[in-house]
């Protein structure tokens, strides 16, 4: 009931390309989802986070879509660049508790 | 930009030991959080500290565990006798007021 899935757990694709990541949850209890960003020898860095109370947000070349009926949210990375290797969570939260759940995790290559 | 920090970045110690990691959350944040990684598997929640005391904790977080907040600075996870099993990736983080969670960049520790 606390997890968080997410897939793939790996992912190769071409500068200029769109990159999906997928996470799926089961409690309806979790009220804010963000997703962290992390480069190899630092912590996750908080990318972009969504409410369930909207269905997708974008802040430049990533969006996150959220299906609230599904259960189910989704990071969209436009245009991939290399410098966008890295490994992406997904989390949830659950208002009124204190911790993050977190997804696997999915390792990105975008090859120039 | 303020950030975490923590150190050492890497501490090894024999089966039995005790450790103590140490964090630095950013200055004017009040919520402070350990988390670890055992390679390969999700980032999972340890605890939370809020107001000089425990505002929550997982089941990972036993008798083994403990934290403190010395002065008004550090953050400092101990774990009294080292396991095999402790070996992981353990990441602090701060957060002020609102969701985002601020992670450090980790202190990667061995148990052998």
């Amino acid at each position: 009931q606390q997890q968080v899935k997410q897939s793939p757990q790996s992912l190769i694709v071409q500068k200029g390309g769109i990159s999906i990541i997928n996470c799926a949850y089961e409690n309806t209890a979790f009220d804010y989802f963000p997703w962290y960003q992390q480069f190899p020898g630092k912590g996750p860095a908080l990318l972009i986070a969504i409410r369930p109370d909207v269905s997708e947000k974008k802040e430049g070349r990533f969006t996150i879509s959220f299906n609230k009926s599904a259960k189910q949210f989704s990071l969209h990375i436009m245009d991939s660049q290399p410098g966008d290797s890295a490994t992406y969570f997904c989390a949830a939260y659950q208002g009124g508790s204190e911790k993050l759940v977190f997804g696997k995790g999915m390792k990105l290559t975008v090859n120039p | 930009e303020p950030e975490v920090t923590q150190t050492p970045s890497h501490q090894v110690t024999q089966m039995g030991q005790e450790v103590i990691l140490r964090c630095v959350p950013i200055s004017n944040h009040l919520y402070f959080y350990w988390y670890r990684q055992i390679l390969g598997q999700k980032v999972e929640f340890l605890v939370s500290f809020y107001n000089n005391e425990i505002s929550e904790k997982s089941e990972i977080f036993d008798d083994q565990f403990s934290v403190e907040r010395p002065d008004g600075s550090n953050f400092t996870l101990k774990i009294r006798s080292t396991k095999l099993e402790d070996s992981a990736m353990y990441f602090c983080a701060s957060r002020r007021t609102g969701n985002e969670q601020f992670f450090g960049p980790g202190t990667r520790l061995t148990v052998l």
